[in-house]
């Protein structure tokens, strides 16, 4: 089981409300992503970032907005929550080797989000 | 433009009988290609990978898959197919776009059902 943290793991809200998504891994990972997955169907990445202080915008547009100040730490914000952003958020990390390997991501366990 | 397609949404077989899932990939490169098998409520895990070397990949829980360049193919298969492995399977390959790019591009997903 790899070493990448989610929560909450499930989170009812209603519509205007702030809400945070948390991702933390202990690996040491320098790259970590953010996807959105409607149940059963496809990944879409809405952010990633390579190191600290490096963070870009996936291919499906989103109105979160991440953070990465520490390497274990990537959270998601949601300044406004709507029902337009129900859905299950997966997190993963991944690091790249010396010898120019690229390695397998790793994925939390998700949060499932669902707004009122 | 780099992709991944999974052509059978759904697949079903019985226990005990080999499973193919299949994968057939687009990449301007050499590709980097990846299997995960995701559980109701989890995140994605890990299951194997094809970076260089062997055309046949072996990975967790017996799954093993065939890398055909000339086909552009990167079928999961197993021998014998258990209950347990009733899941939703994708596939991806890594997205050469840009110096030093890491995102994986994922396939729409194929639900494996095994049946007693």
């Amino acid at each position: 089981e790899a070493d990448i943290y989610q929560t909450p793991r499930y989170l009812v809200i209603g519509t205007g409300k702030k809400i945070t998504l948390e991702c933390s891994q202990t690996m040491g990972h320098d790259k970590m992503y953010w996807y959105q997955q409607d149940p059963g169907m496809e990944l879409h990445l809405i952010h990633y970032s390579y190191g600290v202080n490096s963070t870009e915008k996936g291919d499906l547009s989103s109105e979160s907005t991440v953070s990465r100040i520490r390497t274990e730490h990537f959270p998601l914000t949601l300044e406004s929550a709507r029902p337009s952003h129900t859905s299950q958020y997966l997190c993963a990390s991944s690091e790249w080797t010396r010898l120019g390997s690229y390695n397998e991501q790793f994925f939390g366990p998700g949060t499932r989000l669902t707004v009122l | 433009a780099q992709s991944v397609a999974q052509p059978e949404d759904q697949v079903n077989v019985a226990e005990g009988n080999p499973l193919t899932v299949k994968c057939t990939y687009s990449v301007s490169g050499n590709p980097y290609l990846f299997w995960y098998v995701q559980y109701p409520n989890r995140g994605l895990q890990f299951l194997l990978k094809y970076i260089t070397g062997d055309n046949l990949v072996k990975g967790s829980y017996g799954f093993e898959a065939e890398f055909n360049k000339s086909q552009t193919s990167f079928h999961l298969k197993k021998p014998s197919a258990l209950v347990s492995d009733s899941a939703l399977y994708f596939c991806a390959v890594r997205d050469m776009r840009g110096a030093g790019s890491y995102q994986l591009t994922f396939g729409k997903g194929t639900k494996l059902s095994v049946i007693p």
